[in-house]
């Protein structure tokens, strides 16, 4: 089975700290994925990376960075925390080929900045 | 973007009833994928539909496309308390990237 694992289940952090949020696939996979969820918004795409020391940015990338140094290590990094980034941080990860892609996720974390 | 959009945005319905979620989206896609979700928890793939497929079974789930409606449809027979989660479908972009809608959130009654 895959597993994809991520570091904390839940954060509290406080504005303008640095987070690192890790997450670590076992599957060999070369996308991986960091969404974040709030109520009414669905899923939103932060940013992906479907190689090694690649990234793309998704649909709401700013205030965010991530790193991927190795291939089953996706980091989701907030530079600088603020209030409007308190939400639910899914990550995941597929296969590599280009269509007919399942995404595995994580569990979650659920990060709150005050 | 929202490619995909859920409808109802929740159902309650008692055990042993069908449960039916729709999702339209804008786009062209190769494929079409339902997620489920629990309370707190990270996304379960549960069904992937190809554009070229008009229905697809697995278990208690059935899943149709209307690639000319530009819709799918999940359904859920002989529903339990276990099946409560939100449902979210998505569609297909380069990459691997899917997008997701807002989901629909099913409440079963024992």
């Amino acid at each position: 089975d895959v597993k994809v694992t991520q570091s904390s289940r839940y954060l509290v952090k406080r504005t303008g700290e640095k987070v690192f949020l890790e997450c670590v696939q076992d599957m060999d996979h070369e996308n991986m994925f960091w969404y974040r969820q709030d109520p009414g918004l669905g899923l939103r795409l932060i940013y992906f990376s479907y190689d090694v020391k690649m990234k793309e940015k998704g649909d709401i990338p700013e205030g965010y960075s991530v790193s991927r140094e190795k291939k089953e290590r996706f980091s989701l990094i907030l530079e600088s925390a603020s209030t409007n980034q308190t939400s639910m941080y899914l990550c995941a990860s597929s296969f590599g080929a280009m269509y007919q892609e399942t995404q595995y996720f994580g569990p979650g974390t659920r990060l709150l900045v005050l | 973007s929202q490619q995909g959009e859920e409808d109802p945005q929740a159902l309650s319905i008692q055990e042993g009833e069908n449960a039916t979620m729709n999702c339209s989206y804008k786009t062209s896609i190769n494929n079409l994928q339902w997620y489920r979700q629990n309370s707190g928890r990270g996304l379960v793939h549960l069904i992937l539909i190809r554009s070229n497929e008009r229905e697809k079974h697995s278990g208690r789930l059935r899943v149709t496309l209307d690639t000319s409606k530009k819709s799918s449809s999940l359904l859920i027979t002989a529903s339990r308390a276990a099946d409560t989660a939100s449902y979210f479908c998505a569609t297909d972009g380069s990459y691997g990237k899917l997008t997701f809608g807002q989901g629909t959130i099913l409440t079963v009654h024992p």
